[in-house]
């Protein structure tokens, strides 16, 4: 089944500064991307998603990356704020599929 | 629109008891799942569902029952809480029966079993 690898656990980032977090996945039949942001105390939500028949995807201050070959993606964010600050959780699946797998998450501090 | 809720917020068990964790939506979605999250193993799923009376396993069922009578409601049963149950627990939903469409997610259930 598909396994996702995120890096790092922990980021800490000067505002104003960018921050980028990496995943890698090992089914190459997955083609959903998304991004989840958690807020302290809140579940999870959807800032991004992309898909493989694209290789960036960008709204305002986010944008995701998709490298296929390399089974990798990345979410970049520019000009970092305060509120920026939560874990960040990516996944991966099949569009079809039943079953969304997810990254260990990565816990983004915004130092002002 | 309340979107998904959850019952209770904290909840703490001795080993062996049994309890049902809340997860209702009212957005007509058809598609509900339970997660749970444990520090460093990011979101695993346990149970699925894609509509009433159909249920399915995810990554992490054992330990755990569910059952969909309904669109709404969707909860989740330990029947004999276990340490390596201690986590938080979230309930989803989406609009669509697959995945590739965005899941609404609960505020969590925090289990503690002792």
């Amino acid at each position: 089944g598909e396994n996702v690898e995120q890096h790092p656990s922990t980021l800490s980032v000067q505002e104003g500064d960018s921050a980028v977090i990496k995943c890698t996945y090992s089914d190459s039949a997955s083609n959903y991307f998304p991004w989840y942001k958690q807020e302290l105390g809140k579940g999870p939500q959807l800032i991004i998603d992309i898909r493989s028949n694209v290789g960036e995807k960008k709204d305002q201050r986010i944008a995701v990356t998709l490298n296929k070959t390399a089974k990798h993606f990345s979410l970049h964010i520019t000009e970092t704020q305060p509120e920026d600050s939560a874990v960040y959780f990516c996944a991966a699946s099949i569009v079809g599929a039943q079953k969304l797998v997810f990254g260990q998450g990565t816990r983004l501090t915004i130092n002002p | 629109n309340a979107g998904v809720t959850q019952t209770p917020k904290f909840q703490v068990l001795k080993t062996g008891q049994s309890m049902t964790l809340q997860c209702a939506q009212d957005m007509n979605h058809e598609y509900m799942s339970w997660y749970r999250q444990d520090p460093g193993m990011g979101l695993r799923l346990i149970h699925y569902s894609v509509g009433a009376g159909i249920t399915d396993q995810g990554e992490v069922p054992n330990g755990y029952n569910v059952s969909r009578s309904t669109t709404e409601d969707f909860p989740l049963r330990l029947l004999s809480a276990a340490p390596s149950q201690t986590s938080v627990y979230f309930c989803a939903s989406s609009d669509r029966q697959v995945t590739g469409y965005e899941q609404y997610f609960g505020p969590g259930t925090r289990l503690t079993v002792t």
